[in-house]
């Protein structure tokens, strides 16, 4: 059973840059099984995928999203960690890091950070 | 990039079946994952690869898939199932991950 948590600010200013961590717990982050993904939701709306990083450090991000996102990992610490930048109001949102199986579908999910961009 | 249809709301009574659709071109060739996200609560994974359960989820939610449409049925619906549900494929190594806009589901 993987358990993951976000960490970060709940606040920041427009046009600075976003930046969350997840640590996760109950397996490692290198395991084969698995890319690590970001997904955040601006309030009362929808789900969007922002990006993922496979075990092997490949990344993947939202076409819409990809000149501002840049998605790193730390294996020795068991996190990996997302970096928005150039923020909005539009990039207000609650942030969730998730566990990506084989690249197909999120099955653990953090507990969401809400990020206020103002 | 591709686009998830789903309706936005559904609202069925108590022990109903609740239909919940999912569209886009030539979703049955691909494998599609279902959420369910209560109020102010992370999305939990409720059907993945179309039609299988994790452990834990009930018998009652079930997924098919045909054509241009995918469908979540959840069986005996419960006032516990009320919540919002998405659908998520993979679709492509440029464009991955995609979610539908979210059905919220209304037990009367």
């Amino acid at each position: 059973q993987l358990l993951l948590q976000e960490s970060g600010p709940g606040q920041v200013k427009p046009s600075e840059t976003l930046s969350l961590n997840c640590t996760v717990s109950g397996g490692p982050i290198t395991s084969s099984s698995y890319h690590w993904g970001w997904i955040r939701q601006p309030p009362g709306r929808g789900l969007e995928w922002i990006g993922s990083i496979s075990y092997l450090g490949t990344t993947f991000y939202n076409p819409s999203l990809k000149s501002r996102v840049f998605i790193s990992a730390h294996p020795s610490k068991n996190q990996f960690f997302l970096t928005l930048t150039s923020v909005t109001a539009a990039d207000t949102a609650v942030y969730f890091c998730a566990a990506d199986y084989r690249h197909h579908y999120f099955d653990y999910w953090g507990q969401g950070n809400l990020v206020t961009v103002s | 990039s591709y686009v998830l249809s789903q309706p936005p709301s559904v609202s069925v009574a108590p022990g109903e079946t609740a239909r919940i659709t999912c569209g886009a071109k030539d979703i049955g060739s691909k494998s599609v994952h279902w959420y369910q996200q209560k109020s102010g609560q992370a999305p939990i994974l409720l059907i993945y690869y179309d039609s299988d359960r994790p452990s834990g989820i009930p018998e009652r939610f079930s997924g098919s898939i045909s054509g241009d449409t995918a469908t979540l049925i959840i069986s005996r619906v419960e006032a516990g199932d009320e919540a919002d549900y998405y659908c998520q494929v993979w679709y492509t190594s440029a464009d991955p991950e995609v979610f539908g806009g979210g059905t919220k589901l209304t037990v009367l």
